[in-house]
This record gives structure tokens, sequence and C-alpha cells, in this order.
């Protein structure tokens, strides 16, 4: 069966710093591999994703994820973190044959300080 | 502009009391989710449709149900709510199996 560890709980960043939110997956093929933002309350909303092709991956909002297989890993990163990026971040796989049918990890939240 | 769309987004019922979750989408999507994400916890797959297919996870309770009368709509039911079942609920659509999901804004279920 696969699985994600999210290995943090909670980030802390201040404003116009880097970030890089670390995701590892377990599963025996090639994976599909997605990263979804959640604001309290709300849904979720498709950051980026992997499905083949080029190992870096460009997302919305500017963030970009790096798959290496090599380490099972497929952490999210941005440059430049701004307050409205403040949220709790979901890693997510799907098995092929059944992308969207999603295991997710447990969550990071992210806080940014001014 | 095209979306998956969650009625209501709060909705508060008695223990034991039948509640129906409503989810719609414009996407013209052939598979719909339901997933169930309890407080602090990672969002989890109870069922999904495929196009008129019901698929029921292994782990899911037999008293969560769903119906989806048209490809439009899809609900969950929930024949007798415990304390337990409070959570939100995330309905999502995606267009095939193999293609990214997308969510609605979510349910919220109190259980009173």
């Amino acid at each position: 069966a696969q699985s994600v560890t999210q290995p943090d709980i909670h980030i802390t960043v201040s404003e116009g710093a880097s970030l890089e939110l670390r995701c590892n997956y377990s599963y025996g093929a090639t994976p599909y591999l997605f990263w979804y933002v959640q604001s309290p309350g709300q849904g979720l909303q498709l950051l980026l994703k992997y499905f083949s092709g080029d190992t870096l991956v460009q997302g919305i909002k500017g963030f970009e994820a790096e798959f290496k297989r090599s380490q099972s890993s497929f952490n999210l990163r941005k440059p430049s973190v701004h307050w409205s990026d403040a949220a709790e971040y979901f890693c997510a796989v799907g098995n092929t044959g059944t992308a969207s049918k999603l295991t997710f990890g447990t969550g990071t939240r992210l806080q940014v300080t001014l | 502009d095209a979306m998956v769309i969650q009625n209501p987004r709060y909705q508060v019922t008695q223990f034991g009391k039948p509640v129906t979750l409503s989810c719609s989408q414009t996407l013209n999507h052939n598979v719909m989710y339901w997933y169930q994400q309890k407080s602090s916890q990672a969002p989890k797959l109870l069922f999904h449709y495929y196009d008129k297919d019901f698929n029921n996870e292994a782990d899911t309770p037999d008293n969560f149900q769903s119906r989806r009368p048209n490809t439009s709509f899809c609900f969950l039911d929930i024949r007798s709510p415990g304390l337990g079942d409070a959570a939100m609920y995330l309905c999502a659509t995606s267009r095939a199996l193999v293609t990214e999901a997308f969510f609605g804004q979510g349910t919220r279920l109190t259980v009173v």
C-alpha cells in the first residue's frame, strides 16, 4: 500500500524567506505526486502535480517541487514566502491507474511571520 | 467558473439523526469522490463513483452511503451519525482516474 510522510508538523518562516516542505512517499512503481494547500475552514487547492517527465515541476503561486526517485521524495519549495502563504500543505500520492485516488500525508502547517 | 460546490458549508445534526451532504460539479467530470477529514488529520477517502459505478474503500463504515443520480450531483448519506463522525467532508472530482482531482470547499459536520 502507498503511504506519504510529511516529517514537519509545523514550520515558521519569515516573510521573504525561502521555504522547503518535505514529503517522502512509499510506493512500488512510479507514483503520481501532488501538493495541495488548505486555508482554515476551506477545501484543498491543487498547487502542482508530477505524473512523468521533467522532475522539477512548476506550480501556481510561485511554488515548485522536485521529484527525486532515489530519495522517494517530492519536496515543495518557494524562493520567497508571502504572508498569504500561511496555510496547511498536504502532499499526496496516487498510484498507477488511479492517480486521483489520493493517499495524503498528515500535513505541514506553515506560519509566516512579518 | 467551472467548479465543485458543496452544500451546506456547515451542517449541525443530532446524534443518530440521518444527514445528507450535497456536492455538485460543473466540470462534467466522470469521477466524484468523498473524503473525510477529521480535525488536524489528513483527508481519508471514503468512496468514489466512476460514472455510475460505486467503489467503496474497504475500511469505510457501513454507516456511510452515497448516491450519484446524475453526472453533476453526488450525495453523502450518514445513516446514524455518531460523535466520531464530526469532521470536514470534502467532495472532489476528476476527469478520469488518472488525472488530478479538484476539491470543493467542504462541509463541516457537527454532531450534537
